[in-house]
């Protein structure tokens, strides 16, 4: 079955740096886009980034452009992000999720990790 | 990249239906086909209810239905059962591979 495992998330100041990973398992990871989306705490939930299968191309929500890389290993099926110039409105659960290709959306969750930006 | 307009919360007792909206623009909801729901239950991640606005996941009862009429998009859940108590959000693609979703609605069922 399709497993997702976040790791990486913490409590980091304001202005810092942190790197999230997921690993991936039960299907071939390699032939999957995937995405990142978060959560705040009592929040909705934010698209954050998407990588193309082939990580040839990736795409941002505007409140991370610039500050955020989505990347990913196919060797590892392993996905990253990593988060540069964080704020405190970055604070949420982050989760890995898998792209359900021809439909346009998600179809899988890994079960979140948080991050915590605070002084 | 604004949130779509959902209802904050909604509520029916046990048997009932109700529907959830999810209002867009004409640039999301309205140009696409594709509007996805979820279902999360606290401390849970969020599980995929509709995907392409109406169609089920396999495993996924057929209480839950979905629709669409201009920019708005709607989730039906009929005969309500405790166990559907939780928050739902819809989620559109909105061109230029980039998504968004909804604000989320809290299902409480009485």
């Amino acid at each position: 079955q399709v497993q997702l495992v976040e790791s990486g998330g913490g409590v980091v100041q304001p202005g810092r740096s942190l790197r999230l990973s997921c690993a991936a398992s039960g299907f071939t990871f390699s032939n999957c886009a995937m995405h990142w989306v978060r959560q705040a705490p009592g929040k909705g939930l934010e698209w954050v980034a998407f990588i193309l299968y082939d990580g040839s191309n990736n795409f941002y929500a505007d409140s991370v452009k610039g500050r955020f890389t989505i990347s990913r290993d196919n060797s590892k099926n392993t996905l990253y992000l990593q988060m540069n110039s964080l704020r405190a409105e970055d604070t949420a659960v982050y989760y890995c999720a898998r792209h359900y290709s021809g439909s346009y959306c998600i179809d899988h969750w890994g079960q979140g990790t948080l991050v915590t930006v605070s002084s | 990249q604004s949130a779509l307009t959902q209802p904050a919360s909604v509520s029916g007792s046990p048997g009932q239906s109700i529907t959830i909206s999810c209002t867009g623009t004409s640039s999301d909801v309205g140009s696409y086909n594709l509007v996805s729901w979820f279902q999360q239950h606290p401390g849970k991640a969020p599980k995929l209810i509709i995907y392409e606005g109406t169609k089920r996941p396999s495993g996924v009862s057929n209480r839950f239905s979905g629709s669409k009429s201009d920019n708005t998009a709607s989730l039906t859940i009929s005969g309500l059962q405790a166990e559907d108590e939780a928050d739902y959000y819809c989620c559109s693609y909105a061109g230029s591979s980039t998504w968004v979703f909804g604000g989320g609605t809290k299902l409480t069922v009485l």
